[in-house]
């Protein structure tokens, strides 16, 4: 099954932990993408990949890092994690520059 | 200015009406257009995806753009209380291969 796959779904951790949420796509798409959703704002572009090793901030990068060392695998790394980065985050991927995203189902994460 | 922008809502409909969602966007470059909806709890899935001026209609859903007007529509026809969701707009801009979303319009169809 076509799919892109987040984990963990869910994710309480401590203010400063390093944590990593990993995305993987079995599709062969070029392009990878990070989203956060907060209530009111949408969604929201943190980084994006155009390919293994090419990666661009989107609008909310900061306190943010990611790596695509693979062409399926587009982790989103949070060095030191603090409340504001509580949020819902989708990793989403795309065949090409002009189709829509497919997205993952999610990763809720607090910051307490 | 927000890139894309979008009535909030929330808009209820009786089943069986016709749902009309607006969109805007701020970048006249931004080439493709498309409308996901999101069910509470869960990820967006692309339903409309439109690049040229017109109408496109995919089932019960029809896309339009105006691209003069910088102006994007969803109808939704014989509305379901299945179609009841948070419909988004997103339009993408190819230089920067970044896809910009509206906050979204929360609809309910009410049996």
């Amino acid at each position: 099954e076509a799919q892109v796959t987040q984990n963990p779904r869910y994710l309480i951790t401590v203010t400063g932990k390093k944590l990593t949420v990993t995305c993987s796509q079995n599709m062969n798409h070029e392009y990878m993408s990070w989203y956060r959703q907060d209530p009111g704002l949408g969604l929201r572009q943190i980084y994006y990949s155009m390919n293994v090793e090419v990666t661009d901030k989107g609008d909310v990068p900061e306190g943010y890092k990611v790596s695509r060392k693979e062409k399926r695998n587009f982790p989103l790394i949070l060095e030191s994690p603090s409340p504001n980065q509580t949020s819902l985050y989708f990793c989403a991927s795309s065949f090409s520059s002009n189709y829509g995203y497919t997205f993952g189902s999610g990763t809720r994460l607090t910051v307490v | 200015q927000k890139e894309v922008e979008q009535n909030s809502g929330p808009l209820s409909v009786p089943e069986g009406a016709i749902a009309s969602l607006n969109c805007t966007y701020s970048d006249r470059g931004s080439q493709s257009f498309f409308w996901y909806r999101q069910y509470s709890g869960k990820s967006p899935e692309l339903i409309m995806f439109i690049y040229s001026n017109g109408d496109k209609e995919d089932g019960r859903f029809t896309a339009q753009l105006n691209k003069a007007s910088q102006y994007v529509s969803l109808l939704i026809r014989d509305s379901q209380p299945s179609d009841s969701a948070t419909y988004l707009c997103a339009a993408r801009v190819p230089r920067d291969y970044k896809l910009s979303f509206g906050a979204g319009t929360t609809v309910t169809v009410r049996a």
